[in-house]
């Protein structure tokens, strides 16, 4: 099941709001999950099961979405936020989708 | 503290092999299934294997299937990926996993990650 996420970039400031948004192929129910990845760094799970904050993942970070579409809003966004971030299923094998870079504008 | 730390990887030849470790401290691998994970220079993350955490099975991509083989050590709490009839496209940052949930099999979502490795693959 093929992952797309749009938008490719997305150019904001700090304080503002982060939509992001992640579609699959087919139903993937809600076995999706949102990663974190800073340059040089590992990935970091923050949210799974489509709405669920991973251990230590602050509250300005909520998921949601079912079946096929699927959003991560980042409320208002802290200098540490900007990165690029990886939807993920796990039906019939994990499978990431090509990523969405939030850059500074 | 539960974390994983990777050793291994280099530069070979394409057709070579390479043995990958990921050694685990602060929880077993015998309770978790552990992935391998990888990422080519500017590209997404690309799931590679699993090893399930009752030991008895491994689930491998198809764009690895036959030349890449998982193990793990439980008395050196270390998962290994032997990489072998190594290509140029499988160059990589080659990243450890933990499972998320202590399973028998596992659930295919990652909340511990190593810290990566660099294989590169060139003549």
């Amino acid at each position: 099941v093929v992952l797309t996420q749009s938008p490719a970039t997305l150019s904001l400031s700090p304080g503002e709001r982060a939509t992001l948004s992640c579609r699959a192929g087919q139903n993937v129910n809600n076995f999706l999950a949102w990663y974190q990845q800073k340059p040089g760094q590992a990935p970091r799970l923050l949210i799974y099961d489509a709405s669920n904050r991973a251990t230590g993942i602050p509250a300005r970070f909520s998921g949601s979405g079912s079946g096929t579409d699927f959003t991560l809003t980042i409320s208002s966004l802290e200098p540490e936020d900007f990165a690029v971030y990886y939807c993920q299923h796990r039906v019939g094998g994990p499978i990431f989708g090509p990523g969405t870079k939030v850059d500074l504008k | 503290q539960v974390q994983l730390v990777q050793s291994g990887g280099g530069v070979v030849q394409p057709g070579g092999s390479l043995r990958l470790s990921c050694a685990a401290s602060g929880f077993s691998l015998n309770t978790f299934g552990m992935h391998w994970v990888r990422q080519a220079p500017g590209k997404a993350l690309e799931w590679v294997a699993v090893f399930w955490s009752d030991g008895n099975h491994i689930d491998h991509a198809v764009s690895v299937q036959g030349r890449f083989s998982v193990s793990r050590d439980t008395s050196k709490n270390t998962l290994y990926l032997q990489m072998n009839s190594l290509r140029v496209e499988d160059a990589a940052v080659y990243y450890c996993a933990r499972d998320s949930v202590p399973v028998w099999s596992y659930v295919g979502t990652f909340d511990i990650w190593g810290q990566g490795t660099i294989v590169t693959v060139s003549s």
